[in-house]
């Protein structure tokens, strides 16, 4: 069983468009996050949710929209896709916010914007 | 303000040669975690160790082998006997607590090529 689970793992698709990325952990944890990794491979933190709370958003264009319908399901939502937000998106969690415990990371998305 | 600083962008080696990738950090954080992934060319992110700021044990695994010490804030890896399988892009990551809320601070990664 995969501990974290992202979907789709390839995503191509033209400026404009709205797109989503899943996410799903089975390990029980009370935390999720989304980072983002740019074509000089630099991995930043986007976003983060603690039992379905928001409470990391970093400096993140309105277009990107996290969704957390329950702790162990965090989904992102992009608008209107531009050519910048070609990456390689990765969901993580740990067991809890205040201690970073039992970190674990998905394989990761690659959007690319044509 | 919190930073991670692998000076190393890339390093070229032959295998079997020992191999020490650098991290230094920055905290104002009295308590904080240290991790190392390994991204291998399949992309995925391996988590190699964590440790937190009490424990300055050295800690070795296998070929694998970290030196931490708070007086240089520098938390580095060491590869012995490195193997073609070794190559990947290493990552040194800083997570503060509480105020980090979590989240990893990452190094830029320095790219490791082991060569036949």
């Amino acid at each position: 069983d995969t501990a974290v689970s992202q979907t789709p793992k390839y995503l191509v698709t033209q400026m404009g468009n709205d797109k989503s990325i899943k996410c799903e952990q089975n390990l029980g944890h009370d935390t999720m996050y989304w980072y983002k990794q740019d074509s000089k491979k630099f991995l930043k933190i986007m976003f983060s949710y603690n039992n379905k709370e928001l409470i990391i958003n970093e400096t993140v264009p309105n277009r990107f929209s996290p969704k957390s319908p329950d702790k162990a399901h965090l989904n992102l939502h992009i608008n209107s896709l531009e050519l910048g937000d070609s990456a390689v998106y990765f969901c993580a969690s740990s067991q809890d916010s205040g201690r970073p415990y039992g970190y674990t990371f998905g394989s990761g998305t690659r959007l690319t914007v044509v | 303000a919190q930073k991670v600083t692998q000076a190393q962008t890339e390093i070229s080696v032959v295998e079997k040669e020992d191999v020490t990738l650098d991290c230094v950090y920055e905290t104002r954080d009295t308590t904080y975690y240290l991790f190392w992934y390994k991204q291998p060319p399949s992309g995925e992110l391996v988590f190699l160790i964590r440790r937190n700021s009490f424990d300055e044990q050295n800690e070795i695994s296998g070929r694998y082998s970290w030196n931490f010490q708070k007086s240089t804030s520098s938390f580095n890896f060491t590869i012995t006997a490195s193997q073609v399988v070794d190559s990947a892009v290493y990552f040194c990551a800083l997570s503060g607590a509480p105020s980090n809320t979590g989240k990893l601070i990452f190094g830029q990664g320095t790219t490791l090529q082991v060569k036949p």
